[in-house]
């Protein structure tokens, strides 16, 4: 059964330090995701993709973030200049097609801690 | 103001007993409801997607009420595995999804 999967499992850095976190979404899937998971709190949205464009982002997602999909099989979250407050668990989902009804999938997850 | 709202327990329940979760969510126009189910430290997987008229998966059935902006998950005959933290999931446009700090379940021999 296909999968999404995301790399590494867990991402170690120094405050500042700029990361890449990548995913591989299913193959025939159109639409990209990036949640994030603080731990002990809810799964919190922050951007989606589709068409080589972003289709909605949150809040959260302000400069020191941005998306890339640069081969047509990874999608990465860079994140510029980490702060403490970015350590959480990073998880990437893909949606088949668009429209309402069309579950995502996740992948699992990338545990970000910043020093 | 919260888009989505959920006891988050903890449920502790017997084997073998009926537990129910409810969700409210606050945007009128959402379109799509899903419950999916968080193992510790893992993500999220998806039990069911809600449907109008209400839907059954063996064990599992959902009801959606959009009058009262409302999804239930009903788990009968429950099981040591069930034992998880279950999410509401909602949206409206597809391209945003809303998560419910979801309810715990723990399932007791």
């Amino acid at each position: 059964e296909p999968e999404v999967t995301q790399t590494p499992s867990h991402q170690v850095t120094q405050m500042g330090q700029e990361v890449i976190l990548r995913c591989v979404p299913i193959s025939n899937h159109l639409y990209f995701y990036w949640y994030r998971q603080i731990l002990g709190q809810k799964v919190e949205f922050l951007v989606s993709f589709y068409n080589n464009e972003i289709s909605e982002k949150s809040e959260i997602f302000d400069d020191q973030f941005s998306v890339e999909r640069p081969d047509g099989s990874n999608f990465t979250l860079k994140i510029r200049s980490t702060k403490l407050e970015d350590s959480a668990m990073y998880f990437c989902a893909s949606r088949r097609r668009g429209g309402t009804g069309n579950e995502q999938f996740f992948g699992p997850g990338t545990r970000l801690t910043v020093l | 103001r919260k888009e989505v709202e959920q006891d988050p327990g903890p449920f502790n329940v017997p084997e073998g007993a009926t537990v129910a979760f409810n969700c409210t969510y606050s945007n009128s126009a959402s379109q799509s409801f899903f419950w999916y189910r968080q193992d510790c430290r893992k993500e999220p997987k998806l039990l069911m997607s809600v449907y109008s008229s209400g839907n059954e998966d063996g064990r599992f059935t959902a009801q959606l009420n959009r009058a009262s902006q409302y999804i239930s998950l009903l788990i009968r005959d429950s099981k040591l595995s069930d034992s998880a933290t279950y999410l509401c999931v909602v949206t409206s446009t597809g391209n945003q999804f809303y998560f419910g700090t979801g309810t715990s379940l723990t399932v007791i021999p």
